[in-house]
């Protein structure tokens, strides 16, 4: 089945630090990739749309200057988080869709655990 | 998205049945129901998907109102690997992937 890998799965980072998180589709390709954010005893929220080749989809609230993306490839999204700040310590979370793939096609990421210090 | 109202917390003892309900009154015809699951500090996984028919696959069933306004998933024969957050959440296939979770139930199973 569709597999989606995210890495690293655990980073400790200084404040004001920038850390990178990478997301790729292992054996399909994805047009689109979601980034989302959860802090503990919350559910997901989606920050942003990830579109393969052109600009990434931020929603409401959510600074685009801060947390860049970008989506290079079919098969690879990255999620930087610039200048963190203890603030943004929480579970970064991924999700693709296989092209071609019917609406059940929605993989997630095992999730990366942001701690900045 | 259709908004979806589910209990926040339910408890089943292993070996039975486990019925998690969620309401999605606003659906709308073109939205699909699906369900995910959450075990702890990992990623969401898809347990099932349906428009308006009683879905069955591996993992659960889905059985879904006349109306389409509420659905139930369940899961036959709940093990302690079962123990996660439950989300139901309503989407049409525009904006595709797009999910919005609401805050889910936790099902804890119990010996």
């Amino acid at each position: 089945g569709a597999v989606v890998s995210q890495h690293p799965s655990r980073v400790i980072c200084k404040s004001g630090t920038s850390v990178k998180i990478e997301c790729r589709s292992l054996d399909f390709q994805a047009t689109t990739m979601f980034w989302y954010r959860q802090f503990p005893k919350q559910s997901l929220m989606l920050m942003a749309t990830s579109n393969e080749g052109s600009k990434a989809t931020y929603e409401q609230g959510v600074e685009k200057d801060k947390f860049l993306i970008n989506h290079a490839s079919l098969t690879l999204s990255t999620l930087t988080v610039t200048s963190a700040h203890p603030e943004d310590s929480s579970f970064y979370i991924c999700s693709a869709r296989a092209m071609g793939q019917g609406f059940y096609g929605y993989t997630f990421g095992s999730g990366t655990r942001l701690t900045v210090v | 998205d259709a908004k979806t109202t589910q209990p926040p917390s339910m408890d089943c003892a292993e070996g039975r049945a486990a019925n998690l309900p969620c309401n999605h009154s606003t659906i709308s015809g073109n939205e699909y129901v699906y369900w995910y699951r959450q075990i702890h500090s990992q990623g969401p996984q898809y347990i099932i998907h349906g428009l308006k028919n009683n879905e069955t696959n591996e993992m659960a069933s889905l059985i879904i109102t006349e109306d389409r306004k509420s659905s139930t998933l369940i899961l036959p024969h709940a093990t302690l690997r079962d123990t996660a957050v439950y989300y139901c959440i309503v989407r049409g296939d525009t904006n595709a992937g797009k999910s919005t979770f609401g805050d889910g139930t936790t099902l804890t199973v119990k010996p």
